[in-house]
């Protein structure tokens, strides 16, 4: 069957530590993938979008990487910031053109 | 740039009532809008896609007569949720593609539905 995984745990760090997101698929072949930043009670933020044929991709503080045979992707934020806390979605095009399928988020808490 | 609004943020109605839910793109035309609804820790799930001026595609298990969806100009899409009961309270969020056909999905804030 199709998935998309996500740590459903917490990840908690420390301010200015590296964090490190996970989303795993399984039974997919995506073209690209993306990610979104959630906030409680508001609609995903998009961050980042990484193609099939591009290994890594970055964005100000932001890095993603996108390995085709693992079948995963790596969401990295550098210098962390109690002001990243919140969910993190990876999303990928699933069965049809232009739809998207997501994981369940991973909640990143930040602490000072 | 690339916002989108949703109308109204919250709404609390009766069983049995229909509730309109509007989707505007500000700055930019979009072409295809889509509709999820999330329900609490957990993910976003597709119900529709919506092209400007033609017939919305649903999800399989989403009940079109139910779950109305117009896409009337390339700045607007509404989802009207007919006959609303309780099991429809959830959050709706819609997305909406540029004319330029980037593959990013810009995302509303959402509408929390409460149906009494």
């Amino acid at each position: 069957s199709q998935k998309i995984e996500q740590n459903s745990e917490a990840l908690n760090i420390q301010e200015g530590k590296t964090a490190t997101l996970t989303c795993n698929y399984t039974n997919y072949s995506p073209a690209y993938l993306q990610w979104y930043r959630q906030d409680p009670g508001r609609g995903p933020v998009f961050l980042l979008l990484i193609r099939e044929n591009e290994k890594e991709k970055r964005k100000e503080r932001l890095k993603v990487t996108f390995d085709t045979t693992l079948k995963q992707s790596l969401f990295h934020i550098t210098a962390s910031q109690p002001a990243d806390s919140a969910t993190y979605l990876c999303a990928l095009d699933g069965t049809g053109f232009q739809k998207l399928v997501f994981g369940t988020g991973t909640r990143l808490l930040v602490s000072p | 740039g690339a916002v989108v609004s949703q109308h109204p943020s919250r709404v609390i109605c009766k069983s049995g009532t229909s509730v309109k839910i509007e989707c505007r793109s500000l700055d930019f035309q979009a072409t295809t809008m889509f509709w999820y609804r999330q329900f609490p820790k957990q993910s976003l799930m597709l119900m529709a896609t919506s092209n400007e001026g033609s017939k919305a595609t649903y999800e399989q298990g989403v009940e079109k007569d139910k779950f109305l969806i117009n896409h009337a100009s390339l700045t607007l899409s509404t989802l009207t949720v007919t006959s609303a009961h309780p099991e429809d309270s959830s959050f709706y969020i819609c997305s909406a593609r540029g004319l330029a056909g980037g593959d990013e999905q810009f995302f509303g804030p959402g509408t929390r539905l409460t149906v009494l």
